[in-house]
């Protein structure tokens, strides 16, 4: 029972272009999550969301960033014309429905790094 | 500051020691959890209290949980090299179960 799969692992992007980062939660999992993690710091949350729906983007910036998890296939964040200031670590988190304390925590995934040059 | 606070920023001890983490956090809660995170990888969960519990043991590890005075703690018994690593907590923030607020982490070195 594979974890949670996050690739690529490493992104270098160039100014301008557009950022695609990949989530395949755990086997069983239907709630998706993204979280920003800059240098020296701890995790901010982007985005919560569950099958070809987006439940709370309270954490996403209002431009330039976009999230889905359709029916079929992984959950993907997607930055546009990325900048400087995007680079960091993206985690994704998953996992099953219902209340946290029946599962315990969540199963996080080894992250993108991506970095603006 | 942030909803979760770790204290100190740094530890560094000997093998065989304990190690003790504080989290300190702002508003009501319905659970907290303890995450580590090894330099380069993602979050492993270790722990969840809930608002309701006071104390959690999973082998070398303690939680307490002070709701009165919104703080936490986490020590680790009898460490070893290879609980190096990060260790953050988080909290609901008494948003829902599904958002988590992190705090900046304590950085742990354990040397041989």
């Amino acid at each position: 029972n594979a974890g949670v799969m996050q690739n690529p692992r490493h992104l270098v992007r160039r100014r301008g272009q557009e950022a695609r980062l990949r989530c395949s939660p755990m086997k069983g999992h239907s709630h998706v999550y993204w979280y920003r993690q800059l240098p020296e710091e701890g995790l901010k949350f982007m985005v919560y969301l569950q099958k070809e729906n987006i439940i709370d983007e309270s954490g996403m910036p209002k431009e330039r960033f976009s999230a889905e998890f359709p029916k079929e296939g992984p959950s993907i964040l997607r930055i546009q014309q990325v900048v400087r200031g995007d680079s960091a670590a993206y985690f994704c988190a998953s996992s099953p429905a219902g209340e946290i304390f029946r599962f315990g925590g969540y199963t996080f995934g080894s992250g993108t790094r991506l970095t603006v040059v | 500051s942030q909803q979760g606070e770790e204290d100190p920023q740094a530890l560094s001890i000997q093998e065989g020691e304990n190690a003790t983490m504080n989290c300190s956090y702002k508003t009501s809660i319905n659970n907290l959890q303890w995450y580590r995170q090894n330099s380069g990888r993602g979050l492993v969960h270790l722990i969840l209290i809930r608002s309701n519990e006071r104390e959690k043991h999973s082998g070398r590890l303690r939680v307490t949980l002070d709701t009165s005075k919104k703080s936490s703690s986490l020590l680790i018994t009898a460490s070893r090299a290879a609980d190096t690593a990060s260790y953050f907590c988080a909290t609901d923030a008494g948003t829902g179960f599904q958002k988590l607020v992190f705090g900046t982490g304590t950085r742990l070195l354990v040397s041989p």
